[in-house]
């Protein structure tokens, strides 16, 4: 079974900082996601990626599948980029559900 | 508007009642899925379904029964079994099961007195 580990476990940033937020896993995978989870419970997948880098406005995220790690970055934090962001990668090599990092919690000041 | 309800947002039980938790989808997705949340833990994976007719277990099935008649509707029976069911409860969908992005619902949140 993969096994998921995310660093830091809470990040508390001044905004405008620049963050990252960082995602080990165990087995190797076809894919690993991002996702965000708002204080109200509500969790959005940021992104899907299997290699190099994604980005989507101030995120970023990367991953090297050959140390089995993934980096999230927010550019320019926010006072409403706070949430926890949560890694996900299947449950082992093959066409399995997802297996869940614990999340970390950020909490973005003005 | 496409997207997965959960109902209600909050409910509360007994404790030795058995109660149904509700999630409907409109994405025309084979996969569904239900989790649960506990504070300071990771989504937990209660069961999945690949297709109508068909589900399977997930890491904590004890206590708890699903259905999948209707492709649309995966409800969550958490029965008297279950030794600690307060918890947040996530029902989530994908195209296919596996490692496909996931769409979730809002969550309920269940409280057992």
């Amino acid at each position: 079974k993969n096994e998921v580990e995310q660093s830091p476990q809470n990040l508390t940033a001044q905004e405008g900082e620049f963050i990252t937020i960082n995602c080990s896993y165990s087995v190797g995978i076809s894919a690993l996601h991002w996702l965000q989870q708002h204080p109200g419970g509500g969790i959005v997948s940021l992104f899907m990626l299997s290699s190099g880098k994604k980005k989507h406005g101030r995120l970023i995220a990367t991953i090297n599948i050959q140390e089995k790690h993934s980096s999230l970055h927010i550019t320019a934090s926010h006072p409403r980029d706070s949430a926890v962001y949560i890694c996900a990668v299947p449950f082992n090599s093959g066409n399995t559900p997802l297996v869940f990092g614990k999340g970390t919690r950020l909490s973005v000041i003005a | 508007d496409g997207g997965i309800t959960q109902s209600p947002k909050y409910l509360f039980r007994k404790e030795g009642q058995n109660v149904t938790l509700s999630c409907e989808q409109n994405l025309n997705h084979d996969a569904m899925y239900w989790y649960r949340q506990d504070p300071g833990q990771g989504l937990r994976l209660i069961y999945y379904s690949q297709i109508v007719n068909d589900f399977q277990k997930g890491d904590i099935a004890e206590g708890y029964s699903v259905s999948r008649e209707k492709k649309e509707s995966f409800p969550l029976t958490v029965t008297s079994a279950q030794k600690n069911p307060t918890a947040f409860y996530l029902c989530a969908s994908s195209i296919e099961a596996g490692g496909d992005t996931q769409y979730f619902g809002p969550g309920t949140r269940l409280t057992v007195l």
